[in-house]
């Protein structure tokens, strides 16, 4: 079954670049996808990237694939306070039918001033 | 506001007792998805609709759960004969149905169950 992994918490300075890691572990074809969550809010979808592509970038966001070692990472450039939040990793095997998504823990992002 | 909307957006409850939660999707999607989310996890997928089909049920939705989406509109979510274990937020979420299918699914608020 599917299985998505994330490191739990991740500390930066405001201006710097933060890199959230996040690994899976379904072959199929599937869609991978960037939530942020804030404190006593919903879901926010930030980006996605099918698994036919290695990059996606959409303003300060990128999205890095790599299929083979079933690696996905989203960096944010220029990190601001308010992107202080917890962002999950999620992975969608729509190939198999299947439209659930499979959530990662999330990592805890902590913006310094 | 056109986004997913969830009524309550609290519910405290006895051990026992039954509850019941309501989704609004966005407008004209026709699919609804409802998950929760426990304290330090990620949200576990419950069930899906497309219009008033239920497609998908995982295996966490034990028999107290029921979930019904009568007219391919609003949904309920019902856990009968609560258990502590059951405390958590209720998601919702929503996509529509197009030619370019990603699977793009628009999260609500939440209805977070505290079970005494």
């Amino acid at each position: 079954g599917e299985d998505v992994e994330q490191s739990l918490f991740l500390s930066v300075r405001e201006g710097d670049s933060s890199v959230i890691n996040c690994t899976y572990t379904d072959s199929s074809s599937t869609y991978l996808y960037w939530y942020k969550q804030e404190p006593g809010a919903g879901l926010q979808l930030l980006t996605y990237i099918f698994s036919n592509m290695d990059m996606k970038q959409d303003q300060r966001l990128t999205v890095l694939l790599n299929k083979k070692d079933k690696h996905l990472s989203l960096r944010i450039a220029d990190t601001q306070t308010g992107d202080s939040a917890i962002y999950f990793c999620a992975e969608s095997a729509m190939d198999t039918g299947r439209r659930a998504l499979t959530f990662g823990s999330g990592t805890r992002l902590q913006v310094q001033p | 506001d056109t986004g997913v909307s969830q009524d309550p957006r609290h519910k405290i409850t006895k051990r026992g007792q039954n509850v019941t939660f309501r989704c609004d999707p966005i407008s004209e999607h026709n699919r609804l998805y409802w998950y929760r989310q426990t304290l330090g996890q990620g949200p576990e997928f419950l069930t899906y609709f497309q219009n008033e089909a239920q497609l998908e049920k995982s295996r966490l939705l034990s028999d107290r759960f029921s979930a019904e989406r009568p007219k391919g509109s609003f949904s309920t979510l019902e856990i009968q004969r609560t258990e502590q274990g059951d405390s958590a937020m209720y998601l919702c979420a929503s996509s529509p149905i197009s030619s370019f299918d990603n699977n793009e699914q628009f999260f609500g608020p939440g209805t977070r169950l505290t079970v005494l």
